[in-house]
């Protein structure tokens, strides 16, 4: 079956540490983004990228990091430096074209102990 | 930056009765999407508006796009307990080939017999 695979569900991270959330696609899509949702909150755009090797900021990419050595992932580092992290992270991926449509994986938990 | 306003926020409804959520956003756009999420959830897609007076129906679930007043409705009719769920919409920018979506702050539905 085509997805996108989010890893792990829940994650839990001690004040000071950096954690990775993985995010794997088997669309051959371009396109992959991370999001931010916080309770009562839209979805607020972190990072995206369109192609392998590159990457931009979204709305509130302070405090995260990526990468895209591979199509099929864009792994999502959540830094010290990120004072709040405790939110819902959901990867997307789209093709690349207009008019195009974003699937969605099903979600990350983090939250800060 | 494009802004996207969903109203109400809350919406408490008996079964049985009709009520319509309001999306209103800040710039042209020619991309329009209803997202469903329940509690602890990812997103699952529910329309695609691509088009000025595009209108469609699944169920009981009605949606519509009016591209010049910058407005799409999701109307409800004869509510029932499984529409209960945060709905969401969302807005991409117009022209553009990258899928990225702008985000109301979703409207919390509970429906109750």
């Amino acid at each position: 079956d085509g997805g996108i695979t989010q890893s792990p569900k829940y994650l839990f991270r001690k004040e000071g540490q950096n954690v990775t959330l993985s995010c794997e696609q088997n669309l051959n899509h371009d396109a992959m983004y991370w999001y931010r949702q916080d309770p009562g909150q839209g979805l607020r755009l972190i990072y995206y990228s369109q192609i392998v090797n590159d990457f931009q900021k979204g709305d509130i990419a302070e405090g995260y990091s990526v990468s895209r050595e591979k199509k099929e992932s864009f792994p999502l580092t959540v830094t010290s430096a990120q004072k709040n992290p405790t939110a819902f992270y959901l990867c997307a991926s789209s093709i690349q074209g207009f008019n195009t449509e974003a699937f969605f994986g099903q979600g990350t938990r983090l939250t800060v102990v | 930056e494009l802004k996207v306003e969903q109203n109400p926020l809350f919406l408490s409804m008996q079964e049985g009765k009709n009520y319509t959520i309001y999306c209103n956003y800040s710039t042209t756009s020619d991309r329009l999407y209803w997202y469903r999420q329940d509690p602890g959830k990812s997103l699952e897609s529910l329309f695609v508006l691509l088009s000025n007076g595009a209108v469609k129906q699944e169920g009981r679930l009605m949606a519509s796009l009016d591209t010049k007043a910058r407005l799409s409705t999701l109307h409800i009719t004869a509510a029932v307990h499984d529409l209960s769920a945060t709905y969401f919409c969302a807005v991409g920018d117009r022209g553009s080939t990258l899928g990225r979506l702008y985000f109301g702050r979703g409207t919390q539905l509970t429906v109750w017999p």
